[in-house]
């Protein structure tokens, strides 16, 4: 596809389960980037991929949130033990590392934890 | 990154021109102007980005004043599709060897009426 995929669009899991949130960037953007976003807040940074390494994952807010990216193009946000606060749309995005472009976002996941 | 204040919202009536600022008084001589914006239910879009000279694109342009402590976003012709939440973000380059992403505050909420 011509922009970032995200899947699933929606997730409802309940509380202590385990979730898995994925991101297809746009191929050939060698950085991808994790965001959160609460409702009425702007995305939260979580983690930012350069490559297959993660480049900054200062974001994390605790243990409990992991993410992969193998191969350089596929990511998958791990979250474990998840908590109601949790709750949020977890958005991706991809560009090119340079010159300083543009970042391009998924539609986000809506993860709900009941 | 250097921190951002924006309006919390703007209306502008549907034809005229929307000129949304953004006020960056701690940035850094090696950090960049951008602006996104986010309509309802989507992820972020990128608009425009500019380090000292203004610039201008397809969809908007940027005004950065020569101290470059503030900016103005300005979309010349408002329709009810620019209804949507505006984030200015100062960010350094990336490829500088430092971290690369986005940092969003709560952005202006800009209503074009009829």
């Amino acid at each position: 596809g011509a922009g970032v995929s995200q899947t699933p669009s929606n997730k409802v899991t309940e509380k202590g389960k385990y979730v898995e949130l994925r991101c297809d960037p746009i191929s050939g953007h060698t950085a991808l980037y994790w965001y959160r976003q609460s409702l009425g807040q702007g995305p939260e940074f979580l983690i930012y991929f350069q490559g297959t390494g993660a480049a900054d994952d200062s974001g994390l807010p605790n243990d409990r949130f992991f993410a992969v990216r193998p191969e350089g193009s596929v990511s998958t946000l791990k979250i474990q033990r998840t908590e109601r606060g949790d709750s949020a749309v977890y958005l991706c995005a991809s560009s090119f590392r340079d010159p300083p472009t543009e970042a391009f976002f998924g539609q986000g996941t809506r993860l709900t934890v009941v | 990154d250097a921190k951002t204040t924006q309006p919390p919202s703007m209306d502008c009536a549907e034809g005229r021109a929307a000129n949304l600022p953004c006020n960056h008084s701690t940035i850094s001589g090696n950090e960049y102007v951008y602006w996104y914006r986010q309509i309802h239910s989507q992820g972020p879009q990128y608009i425009i980005h500019g380090l000292k000279n203004n610039e201008t694109n397809e969809m908007a342009s940027l005004i950065i004043t020569e101290d470059r402590k503030s900016s103005t976003l300005i979309l010349p012709h408002a329709t009810l599709r620019d209804t949507a939440v505006y984030y200015c973000i100062v960010r350094v380059a990336p490829g500088t060897g430092t971290a690369s992403k986005l940092t969003f505050g709560t952005g202006t909420r800009l209503q074009v009426t009829l």
